[in-house]
């Protein structure tokens, strides 16, 4: 059975500093790995999404890297802001299953003015 | 629409009561799923839609729990005799067929009292 972990679970930085964010899985089957945002109250919104076939994959401040291999994939967030206070998901797709994704727990980002 | 819309937004009801989530995926979306988040946990896979049917209902908790979708659109989650465990936030997402980024809705907040 796929079991994603994220760690930390929680993060504080000082406005400016980068953020790296893990993302580790069990089963290396998998079609593609997805980091999501989730703001209190509200839904997830996807912020990348890597094909397994791919290495990383970048937009604006966010890079994604997939060690499929290893089971690992890290969000790298440049010059972080107060407006990236969030709790950020990743999920893997599960290759022999019917689409379905396998979710982590999240890691809860506190970006401090 | 625009985006995956989820009704009703809240619910309160009683213990014993029966429950119904609704789902209108993005259009065109061929896949749907229904995911819960229960407070501070991950997500929950629930059940996965292709078109009207359902070859993933692996995740749904109980026989209180059925789900069904018609037109290869809306989508209901039912709960019946509801307990309180099943409060939490039932989520909704779909991607089109062949596609990999999936997009959720805002939730359905239900509280069991």
């Amino acid at each position: 059975k796929q079991e994603v972990t994220q760690i930390p679970a929680a993060l504080s930085v000082p406005e400016g500093e980068n953020l790296v964010l893990n993302c580790s899985f069990t089963d290396s089957a998998i079609y593609n790995l997805q980091w999501f945002r989730q703001d209190p109250g509200k839904g997830l919104t996807s912020l990348l999404l890597i094909q397994s076939s791919q290495r990383e994959q970048t937009s604006g401040r966010l890079n994604a890297s997939l060690d499929k291999s290893s089971g690992r994939s890290t969000l790298y967030i440049a010059a972080s802001q107060p407006g990236d206070s969030a709790t950020y998901l990743c999920a893997v797709r599960v290759a022999d299953s019917w689409g379905k994704f396998q979710f982590g727990a999240g890691t809860q980002v506190v970006v401090t003015p | 629409g625009a985006g995956v819309s989820q009704s009703p937004s809240n619910k309160v009801t009683e213990k014993g009561k029966d429950v119904e989530l609704r789902c209108d995926p993005i259009s065109g979306h061929t896949a749907l799923y229904w995911y819960r988040q229960s407070l501070g946990q991950g997500l929950e896979f629930l059940i996965y839609f292709q078109g009207n049917s359902a070859p993933d209902k692996s995740g749904l908790p109980s026989d209180r729990f059925s789900a069904e979708r018609t037109g290869g659109s809306v989508s209901t989650l039912t709960i019946q005799r509801t307990q309180q465990e099943d409060s939490a936030v039932y989520l909704c997402a779909s991607r089109t067929g062949g596609g990999n980024t999936i997009y959720f809705g805002e939730g359905s907040w239900l509280t069991v009292v």
